[in-house]
């Protein structure tokens, strides 16, 4: 199947700074890529819906100059967490749907634990 | 939008038994049905999926099972093993969006 790669897979940081993580789509193109966001026990839930070439769409509830989201090619979207705080300390998790393909399957990254000291 | 509920959220069986996890969405344009498997601090791993337009599917000791009418659909996992332990999420979504998921259900099997 197809490979979505993210990095880092786990990143500490201090409280005020930021984090980027990497979200790329090694094998095909993908226009859109999704930025979920996991508590412990919890599901999966949308952040926001990246798209090339265009702003990202976030979803009620998701500040969008806290997670900036950069979709700069079809192969790398980008979260970037700013001015981190303990509370966005969580799994952050990206996928995408190859472009044009007739299957459904989403893949995913392997997700990237955050934890804000 | 679209709302996904499931249940049981933990279910415990017995080794050799069978499971089944059921879900519900309440997007009627919603059309791809895909069951995943998570094991802790991992990526989701698909393990099965159905669309719209089948109403069962089978692959070894995994069965899905879809009624589009009542908007739910089932897992059901035979003859269980213990790497089956893990926590298993349903997800709805329509063709190239994203997914809404369920909110997962803990599975465990006893040996």
């Amino acid at each position: 199947g197809a490979v979505v790669s993210q990095h880092p897979s786990w990143v500490i940081c201090k409280s005020g700074t930021s984090v980027k993580i990497e979200c790329r789509s090694l094998d095909f193109q993908a226009t859109t890529m999704f930025w979920y966001r996991q508590f412990p026990k919890q599901s999966l839930m949308l952040m926001a819906t990246s798209n090339e070439g265009s702003k990202a769409t976030y979803e009620q509830g998701v500040e969008k100059d806290k997670f900036l989201i950069n979709h700069a090619s079809l192969t790398l979207s980008t979260l970037t967490v700013t001015s981190a705080h303990p509370e966005d300390s969580s799994f952050y998790i990206c996928s995408a749907r190859p472009f044009g393909q007739a299957n459904d399957e989403a893949f995913f990254g392997q997700g990237t634990r955050l934890t804000v000291v | 939008g679209e709302n996904v509920e499931q249940h049981p959220s933990t279910l415990s069986v017995q080794e050799g038994d069978s499971a089944v996890i059921k879900c519900t969405y309440s997007d009627s344009a919603s059309n791809y049905f895909p069951w995943y498997k998570q094991e802790l601090g991992k990526r989701p791993q698909l393990i099965i999926d159905i669309r719209s337009n089948v109403g069962e599917k089978k692959d070894q000791r995994i069965a899905v099972t879809l009624n589009k009418t009542a908007k739910h659909f089932s897992l059901h996992i035979t003859e269980t093993q213990p790497e089956d332990s893990a926590v298993y999420f349903c997800a709805a979504s329509i063709r190239g969006q994203n997914f809404v998921f369920g909110p997962g259900t803990r599975l465990s099997v006893l040996p």
